[in-house]
């Protein structure tokens, strides 16, 4: 199993561009979300999704979208960039049920100009 | 709401000591409780959880988990620390749908 993958792995943007991150995985997992990691900040919740077709927001959705349409993809969608979303954005899955651990993608640094 | 608290930024131990990295927990129902670490450059990688039943968990690379319903705590620990194990930790809570991250702690083992 590849687990969960990310792609790209670097990206950079002016300010007012467009993109998409995207996260797959192959384990079958119902929940993924998308997280934000800025230093001294942990990691913050951006958007969740806990099945084909269900999504919701999370800590800090607003720039951002996503789209759920199968199992396997959670794209994360920058409407248009700006230099605080310069970050380093993590996908990650899980089986649903609130015991079960989440695995992470190795993550997507971003730079906005 | 629920939430995690670490409250230190970094940890310094010598290699071959015992090493504790410390969390406290805020959660309004039963704590599901994880730790996660990440070396440079890459993901979260699983360590360990605490769901019930015994207050010592153990889990991957040696680490164990104590966690204290008293305290809210669930801190990490290590017998006897490596110099490989210097990377940054985060402490977890799952509610549902959502996890809730501490901030991490940068611990760094010295030869």
């Amino acid at each position: 199993n590849a687990g969960v993958t990310q792609t790209p792995k670097f990206q950079v943007l002016k300010t007012g561009q467009s993109m998409t991150l995207q996260c797959a995985q192959d384990m079958n997992h119902e929940y993924m979300s998308w997280y934000r990691q800025d230093p001294g900040m942990g990691l913050r919740l951006i958007h969740y999704s806990v099945g084909a077709g269900i999504t919701d927001q999370g800590e800090v959705p607003n720039g951002y979208n996503v789209s759920r349409s199968t199992t396997e993809d959670f794209p994360l969608r920058l409407l248009s960039a700006a230099p605080s979303q310069t970050s380093v954005y993590f996908c990650a899955s899980s089986h649903g049920g609130d015991y079960n651990e989440q695995f992470f993608g190795p993550g997507t640094r971003l730079t906005v100009l | 709401a629920q939430s995690v608290a670490q409250p230190e930024d970094q940890v310094n131990v010598a290699e071959g000591n015992p090493l504790t990295v410390k969390c406290t927990y805020s959660v309004s129902g039963n704590p599901y409780l994880f730790w996660y670490v990440q070396y440079p450059n890459r993901g979260l990688q699983f360590l360990l959880k605490y769901i019930t039943g015994d207050n010592l968990v153990k889990g991957s690379y040696g680490f164990e988990a104590e966690f204290n319903k008293s305290q809210t705590s669930f801190h990490l620990k290590k017998p006897s620390a490596l110099v490989s194990d210097s990377a940054l930790y985060f402490c977890a809570v799952r509610d549902l749908n959502k996890f809730y991250f501490g901030s991490g702690t940068k611990l760094n083992v010295k030869p």
